[in-house]
């Protein structure tokens, strides 16, 4: 079963307002989790990495002001998109690391698409 | 130059046939290596890890890698028309993935 749940899967905002999506990371805990944004047939780009109990990280050319990352538990990490615009109109994916037997393999969320009028 | 580079397809191939993937990469740094599925509007599926060059098989799926040549490849056999998806490769030494472009498979009955 999904290990990495994301919420909502989709959503339509009008341009201008401020959307949140959650990534929870289901039966272990995740000090980090990552944030992707996918635009139609291109592949994942990371967007930043969320760390608890401190600040996120961000890629280049990724507004932090505009992206706002909190990892608020072991569990759950939030991206905030600010005062939306149709171009940030995209597919946002998470993905939370979980270690087993040493080794540490990568869990995604189904995603959220969002749609920005 | 991209550090992971993979040819976005599409491939197309009847039923039944093998499906053959692969990317190359540039960061010597790379230690585990990935392929996921990704059907359209979902996120991805992990299908395969690996961590060491050789082979490993798990059901119809074959996962190369060859450190050396920095590269790997995805073998899938007796395709079935539920294997078109996007397969994406991805690799990280620790942490963050960097993906491929994704190769988009049809497998046609």
């Amino acid at each position: 079963g999904a290990v990495v749940s994301q919420h909502p899967s989709w959503v339509i905002c009008k341009s201008g307002t401020s959307v949140k999506i959650e990534c929870r990371s289901l039966d272990f805990q995740a000090t980090t989790m990552f944030w992707y944004r996918q635009f139609p047939k291109q592949s994942l780009m990371l967007m930043a990495t969320s760390n608890e109990g401190s600040k996120a990280t961000y890629e280049q050319g990724v507004e932090k002001d505009k992206f706002l990352i909190n990892h608020a538990s072991l569990t759950l990490s939030t991206l905030t998109v600010t005062s939306a615009h149709p171009e940030d109109s995209s597919f946002y994916i998470c993905s939370a690391p979980k270690a087993n037997l040493g080794k540490e393999t990568q869990y995604f969320g189904p995603g959220t698409r969002l749609l920005v009028l | 130059q991209k550090e992971v580079e993979q040819d976005p397809g599409p491939l197309s191939v009847p039923e039944g046939a093998i499906v053959s993937l692969n990317c190359t990469y540039s960061n010597s740094a790379f230690q585990y290596f990935m392929w996921y599925r990704q059907y359209s509007r979902k996120g991805p599926e992990l299908l395969m890890y690996t961590y060491s060059s050789g082979n490993k098989e798990d059901g119809r799926f074959t996962a190369q890698v060859d450190k050396s040549s920095k590269y790997i490849s995805l073998f899938i056999r007796d395709s079935q028309p539920s294997d078109s998806a996007t397969y994406l490769c991805a690799m990280t030494s620790w942490g963050k993935l960097q993906f491929g472009a994704g190769t988009q498979v049809v497998v046609t009955p």
